[in-house]
């Protein structure tokens, strides 16, 4: 089975401008989870989607919002880029009965210059 | 609030050491559990959670809800184990995890 993949892995923006990460989950996995990666604030949750609908949402400004599309891709965007954005930005999916296990995807590191 | 303490950032061992990974949480409700590792130039993925009990190469950890902790353990640490460790908490039924900071686990030969 392949495993969550994320695109682009690698984005640089200028502060101001807007970006679409973009998620696709492990086929049979209908929920995606976003995570924020610092050095100083460490692994941070976003958002979960699950059938399209947002479950569980972290705290972020509205800067921050995603979607999940029948499929169960998912893309997050984030308006408005400030330095503080650049970060690694993890995507997870896991199965509706999976028990919170959640497989992660290789991540889109993102500079804000 | 929910909240996971790892005190320690980093942590260095002598291969066939024993070896532990302290986590802490802060939950009012029933908790679960897992221990997330990272190897270098590798994706995150789960080695366990509380409610498999079960033992991943090696390492087992066991929920202590009157000492509200998770701590990881392995009786004899190899080299193979040196990465990043995550303890993270999700409300049950609830995908969102919680981390920690995570520990940074170097095993000397």
């Amino acid at each position: 089975k392949a495993g969550v993949t994320q695109t682009p892995r690698y984005l640089i923006k200028t502060r101001g401008q807007q970006v679409t990460l973009s998620c696709s989950p492990i086929s049979g996995h209908r929920s995606v989870s976003w995570y924020q990666q610092t050095p100083g604030q460490g692994l941070q949750f976003l958002f979960e989607y699950f059938s399209e609908t947002q479950r569980n949402k972290g705290n972020f400004p509205g800067r921050f919002s995603g979607r999940q599309f029948s499929n169960s891709r998912s893309e997050m965007n984030v308006s408005t880029l400030e330095l503080g954005d650049s970060a690694l930005y993890l995507c997870a999916s896991s199965r509706p009965e999976g028990g919170n296990e959640q497989f992660f995807g290789p991540g889109t590191r993102l500079t804000v210059l | 609030a929910q909240r996971v303490t790892q005190p320690e950032k980093l942590l260095s061992v002598f291969k066939g050491a024993p070896v532990e990974l302290k986590c802490n949480y802060s939950y009012s409700g029933s908790p679960e559990l897992f221990w997330y590792v990272q190897y270098s130039r590798q994706r995150l993925q789960l080695l366990l959670r509380h409610i498999s009990r079960e033992s991943i190469k090696g390492f087992t950890a066991d929920l202590n809800k009157g000492e509200t902790s998770f701590h990881l353990k392995k009786p004899f640490a190899q080299e193979e184990d040196s990465a990043m460790y995550y303890c993270a908490l999700a409300q049950g039924g609830s995908e969102k995890l919680v981390f920690g900071k995570g520990t940074k686990l170097t095993v000397n030969p």
